[in-house]
């Protein structure tokens, strides 16, 4: 069954350090997303892409926060300098496969990668 | 992928038994409402939704039922097996705020043997 791959599972990094999570999504699905979840809340939609450009993105995603497809599979989501509060767990998701149409298509969720900020 | 939390509200389910988790939604526009699973170590896992336009739906061993009134959805596992232990997420997206999903907190169910 394809499936949504994320890489690294755990990032530690330093404050003010740029970070690059990697998510490879599902093939020839169209929608990415990225989500994150801090320890003990809720998990928080940041971004989706479609057809090479964002298509919404919520409060939580400011300057400091990046996406890019930078070839046919790999889907990134670049924080160029990161926070302690950016400590989460990152998903990553996509939709859509091509022919498949209608109002709500299933998201499919990566595994995540933990992000630690020191 | 744990979505793990201190402040998780946990049911405690004898296996076997039937399970009844619970959400609470915020928006009264939302046109669809998903239930997640996510086990430890993993990412949410699409378990079923439903559409506004009904109030219930059935898939393999789970129901979801949907009160607009209150605002309230429910997932029902029916002869739950120690495989359902996870955490639990309902989440609603509105179509006319694209595809994005908002989650609610979370629910831990535990199956005892």
């Amino acid at each position: 069954e394809p499936e949504v791959t994320q890489t690294p599972s755990h990032q530690v990094t330093q404050m003010g350090q740029e970070v690059i999570l990697r998510c490879v999504p599902i093939s020839n699905h169209l929608y990415f997303y990225w989500y994150r979840q801090i320890l003990g809340q809720k998990v928080e939609f940041l971004v989706s892409f479609y057809n090479n450009e964002i298509s919404e993105k919520s409060e939580i995603f400011d300057d400091q926060f990046s996406v890019e497809r930078p070839d046919g599979s790999n889907f990134t989501l670049k924080i160029r300098s990161t926070k302690l509060e950016d400590s989460a767990m990152y998903f990553c998701a996509s939709s859509v496969r091509e022919g498949l149409a209608g109002p709500y298509n299933e998201q499919f969720f990566g595994p995540g990668t933990r992000l630690t900020v020191l | 992928g744990e979505s793990v939390g201190l402040h998780l509200p946990t049911l405690s389910v004898q296996e076997g038994d039937n399970s009844i988790i619970n959400c609470a939604y915020s928006n009264s526009a939302s046109d669809y409402f998903i239930w997640y699973k996510q086990e430890s170590g993993k990412g949410p896992q699409f378990i079923i939704d439903i559409r506004s336009n009904m109030d219930k739906r059935q898939g393999q061993r789970v129901t979801v039922l949907l009160n607009k009134t209150v605002k309230h959805l429910s997932l029902q596992i029916a002869a739950t097996q120690p495989g359902d232990s996870a955490v639990y997420f309902c989440a609603e997206n509105m179509q006319a705020a694209g595809n994005k999903l908002t989650f609610g907190g979370g629910t831990r169910v535990l199956v005892k043997p």
